[in-house]
């Protein structure tokens, strides 16, 4: 069964600083991996999604990068600003779970003036 | 505009009722999806459909039932069955399995 973990949990860091987002996954055999931003009491926004082929993929100031063959993918986020101020969630579907999507728990990133 | 809807943004459950939250897309996605998520976890799947007239069920389908008659319409009905259904309910839709989801804004349930 496809187990989905993110570190840190949640993640503290004044304006302007660049910032990492990790995602683990146990089952490498994934079709593609997602990455939400979700604000409070809200809906899931899609930021980025990496096909199992590709390396990396980027949209303005984020960059989200994928290593299949050790189950790990990364979310950059450069000179951080305050609405960055949200949950991210990392999601992976195929496999087993052709189809489905498994989230991570999310991190809680704050973004201070 | 182009989306998902979700009604209502709030609902309150009376013990032993059932009640049905809606879900409507616009989009002409063929997939559409419902996952549950709890306070502090991320979300779990509850059914899917890849197609109108077919749906199959997701991680945590006990004690909920779902339709798809409509190509743009995809309700889901919480049962009696259901004993913890306080959580936030999300809708999403989709071109296809595999493809980005794109997600409703939410209906909060509750019991009173």
């Amino acid at each position: 069964k496809q187990e989905v973990t993110q570190i840190p949990a949640a993640l503290s860091v004044p304006e302007g600083e660049n910032l990492v987002l990790n995602c683990s996954f146990t089952d490498s055999a994934i079709y593609n991996l997602q990455w939400f931003r979700q604000d409070p009491g809200k809906g899931l926004t899609s930021l980025l999604l990496i096909q199992s082929s590709q390396r990396e993929q980027t949209s303005g100031r984020l960059n989200a990068s994928l290593d299949k063959s050790s189950g790990r993918s990364t979310l950059y986020i450069a000179a951080s600003q305050p609405g960055d101020s949200a949950t991210y969630l990392c999601a992976v579907s195929g496999g087993t779970s052709y189809g489905k999507l498994t989230f991570g728990q999310g991190t809680i990133l704050t973004v201070h003036p | 505009d182009g989306g998902i809807t979700q009604s209502p943004k709030y609902l309150f459950r009376k013990e032993g009722q059932n009640v049905t939250l809606s879900c409507e897309q616009n989009l002409n996605h063929d997939a559409m999806y419902w996952y549950r998520q709890d306070p502090g976890q991320g979300l779990r799947l509850i059914y899917y459909s890849q197609i109108v007239n077919d749906f199959q069920k997701g991680d945590i389908a006990e004690g909920y039932s779902v339709s798809r008659e409509k190509k743009e319409s995809f309700p889901l009905t919480v049962t009696s069955a259901q004993k913890n259904p306080t959580a936030f309910y999300l809708c999403a839709s989709s071109i296809d399995l595999e493809e980005t989801q794109y997600f409703g804004p939410g209906t909060r349930l509750l019991v009173l």
